[in-house]
């Protein structure tokens, strides 16, 4: 078993949907948690951090971690055909040097205008 | 203007050959790494160097050899090339990995398909 697990989709939906992305993970040591996205052929950007437990939100964005359950998800409101792109989770247990950052398989988004 | 610049983009050889992705930031960041990505798109650590001093060495095969002449590039030198290597090889940097909102800055990737 993979210490994050992501569903590689691909995940269709229309134009102006919400859309729901999600990762579990198995180690409970980890506690910082990222959303890279990455668009074809090109490298992966950071989208959205959080710390702990909680939600975090910016602009049409939402992340939400509950380490009860391992647990992360990104919501995209109001998607747009240029968000359509594969959408990595990254988690890591602690800071400093050394500290490595795990990422999903990523899930392909595709928004459809 | 490019913050973190690989280079080939692509690079198509043979088994058995020895090739070099070169990477180079211009972010004046400590700590560079590289990472493979598969067909599967799962990324992995391979290396990470901070200040020219190797801080990650995954569980690479010794045919991979990182090499930081300064903190503002960090080449990969591939001996010996397998079919498996072919994947896309992505440099990153990143400025302080003791803050937890330090993104990683990753470069385009090289795309290695070995035949």
């Amino acid at each position: 078993q993979k210490e994050v697990e992501q569903d590689p989709g691909p995940l269709s939906v229309p134009e102006g949907a919400i859309v729901s992305l999600n990762c579990t993970y198995s180690n409970s040591a980890f506690q910082y948690f990222m959303w890279y996205r990455q668009y074809s052929r090109k490298g992966p950007e950071l989208l959205m951090y959080t710390y702990s437990s909680g939600n975090k939100e910016d602009g049409r964005f939402t992340a939400q971690v509950d380490k009860s359950s391992k647990y992360i998800s990104l919501f995209i409101r109001d998607s747009q055909p240029s968000d359509s792109a594969t959408y990595l989770c990254a988690m890591s247990a602690a800071l400093g040097y050394g500290n490595k950052l795990v990422f999903g398989a990523g899930t392909i988004l595709r928004v459809k205008s | 203007d490019t913050a973190v610049s690989q280079t080939p983009k692509y690079l198509v050889t043979q088994m058995g050959n020895d090739k070099s992705i070169k990477c180079e930031q211009n972010l004046g960041h400590d700590t560079m790494y590289w990472y493979k990505q598969d067909s599967k798109k799962f990324l992995k650590i391979m290396f990470s160097y901070n200040n020219k001093e190797l801080i990650i060495n995954e569980t690479v095969p010794n045919r991979f050899s990182p090499k930081s002449p300064d903190k503002a590039h960090l080449n990969l030198h591939i001996n010996s090339l397998e079919l498996g290597d072919s994947a896309v090889y992505f440099c990153a940097s990143s400025q302080d990995q003791r803050r937890p909102n330090s993104p990683l800055h990753f470069g385009n990737g090289t795309r290695l398909t070995v035949t």
